[in-house]
């Protein structure tokens, strides 16, 4: 049973630090791009990180740059994604995320988040 | 603020045809990709590329793009479509990964 489940989140005060995992299961993980996706309670998505399936190219939202850094261990089959100056507005339920990059017949790129886990909450508060 | 727009919400009679829509430029070289999310479940995917529907999503759901905007098309809407819709695509640089602010639909 293809399956990614995020752990990790909690309460957590202003400018401190907290460490997501994302544990997949049922398909070959290191032969996919992975991505974390955020929601701010009653808000919409926003995508936060993505790491290619080596490792070797990664991107991160403008909101989050300098402050999270993405990780993965292909032999561990797990992602992560490191969090540290926390602010109220990284309030949020984390997704990991499986990403797949599609082509149609004229070259043109689509992604697809295929797979997601059910997500984990993280709050910034004092 | 998000480089792709959905209306904030759009609604449909049962059984009726809805179309939602995502505009942003980027979606003149990209495909948009359709997420659906219902009330305390994580997102799912519906439509990718020129129009894909993953296995298990129904064939009234189906996906188009003229332009800078991309469509998703629900063809005899039924009660449980009722959820929110999210479009993602990539920003102007190409890598970042980008999601519309989102369309709850209402099926009446």
């Amino acid at each position: 049973q293809v399956q990614l489940v995020e752990s990790g989140g909690g309460l957590v005060k202003p400018g401190g630090s907290l460490r997501l995992s994302c544990a997949a299961s049922g398909f070959t993980f290191s032969d996919y791009y992975m991505t974390w996706i955020r929601q701010a309670p009653g808000k919409g998505l926003e995508w936060v990180s993505y790491i290619s399936s080596s490792g070797s190219t990664i991107y991160y939202a403008d909101s989050v740059k300098g402050r999270f850094t993405i990780s993965r261990d292909n032999a561990k089959n797990s992602l992560y994604l490191q969090m540290d100056s926390l602010s109220a507005e990284d309030t949020a339920v984390y997704y990991c995320a499986r990403e797949g990059a599609y082509f149609d017949s004229s070259g043109r790129l689509s992604d697809a988040f295929d797979i997601w886990g059910q997500g984990t909450m993280v709050t910034v508060s004092s | 603020s998000s480089e792709l727009t959905q209306d904030p919400a759009v609604s449909v009679a049962l059984g009726q045809t809805v179309r939602i829509t995502c505009q942003g430029d980027s979606l003149r070289n990209y495909h948009a990709s359709w997420y659906q999310q219902k009330p305390g479940q994580a997102p799912v995917l519906v439509i990718y590329g020129k129009n894909n529907r993953p296995s298990g999503i129904p064939d009234r759901f189906s996906g188009s793009r003229s332009g800078n905007t991309a469509s998703l098309t629900i063809t005899g809407a039924q009660a449980e479509d009722e959820a929110d819709y999210y479009c993602n695509s990539r920003d102007s640089s190409g890598n970042h990964r980008v999601f519309g602010g989102g369309t709850k639909l209402t099926v009446l």
